[in-house]
């Protein structure tokens, strides 16, 4: 596609629920970010893959998230026994590569809000 | 280690007066620099990058940053408010690091526009 893309675009998800949000990055891009930005703030850095390899993962605010990029493309962000605490918008972003100067291309995110 | 500081949470100006938004960043080394917007219910979208070919920077919509070393400033520059620009802006970072090109957002300034 043009741009990246996020699914769903909104989540409802009782406590306790396990949830997975998807995202398609740009063609080709080779680094992948995952970020969570809460009512009114800045987006949080939580997660970063380089084709299929996760190279940082200090974001990630406990143990019951997890993500993957098990080809090097779609990216899954997984959480489990939701809290409402992890109600915020989650952001996907790809970027072409490792070289400087290259501006991270972002989707809609998806909102996620537990109950 | 990579940040960066906007000085203004908050910033309303009138219909066709200038907008300045602030920022402030901190580098180990040279860094790229972004401006991104992002207006309700939307994505984030780029304004503008430093890429240290030109302190000047042009970027879409009639903004301009002006990467200024010796302050360590990257302040975004309008000279005419039109009432599309009531958005939340966001200065963001990046730079290689051990584990590749990351981000680093700002808090954000959320910009009114008076008609």
């Amino acid at each position: 596609g043009a741009g990246v893309s996020q699914s769903p675009r909104y989540k409802v998800a009782k406590r306790g629920q396990d949830v997975a949000l998807r995202c398609d990055p740009i063609s080709g891009h080779v680094s992948l970010f995952w970020y969570q930005q809460a009512l009114g703030q800045g987006p949080e850095f939580l997660t970063y893959f380089q084709n299929e390899a996760q190279l940082d993962k200090s974001g990630l605010p406990s143990d019951r998230f997890f993500a993957e990029r098990p080809e090097g493309s779609v990216s899954t962000l997984k959480i489990q026994r939701t809290q409402q605490e992890d109600s915020a918008v989650y952001l996907c972003a790809s970027s072409p590569g490792q070289r400087e100067n290259t501006e991270a291309f972002f989707g809609q995110g998806t909102r996620l809000t537990v109950v | 280690a990579q940040s960066v500081t906007q000085l203004d949470s908050h910033v309303s100006v009138s219909e066709g007066t200038p907008v300045l938004l602030r920022c402030n960043y901190s580098s180990s080394y040279s860094p790229s620099l972004f401006w991104y917007v992002q207006h309700p219910n939307k994505g984030l979208q780029l304004l503008l990058k430093y890429t240290s070919a030109a302190t000047l920077v042009k970027g879409i919509n009639g903004f301009e940053a002006e990467f200024k070393k010796s302050e360590t400033s990257f302040h975004l520059t309008k000279p005419s408010a039109h009432m599309s620009d009531a958005a939340e802006y966001f200065c963001v970072v990046s730079g290689l690091g051990n584990t590749g090109n990351q981000f680093y957002f700002g808090t954000g300034t959320s910009l009114t526009v008076i008609p």
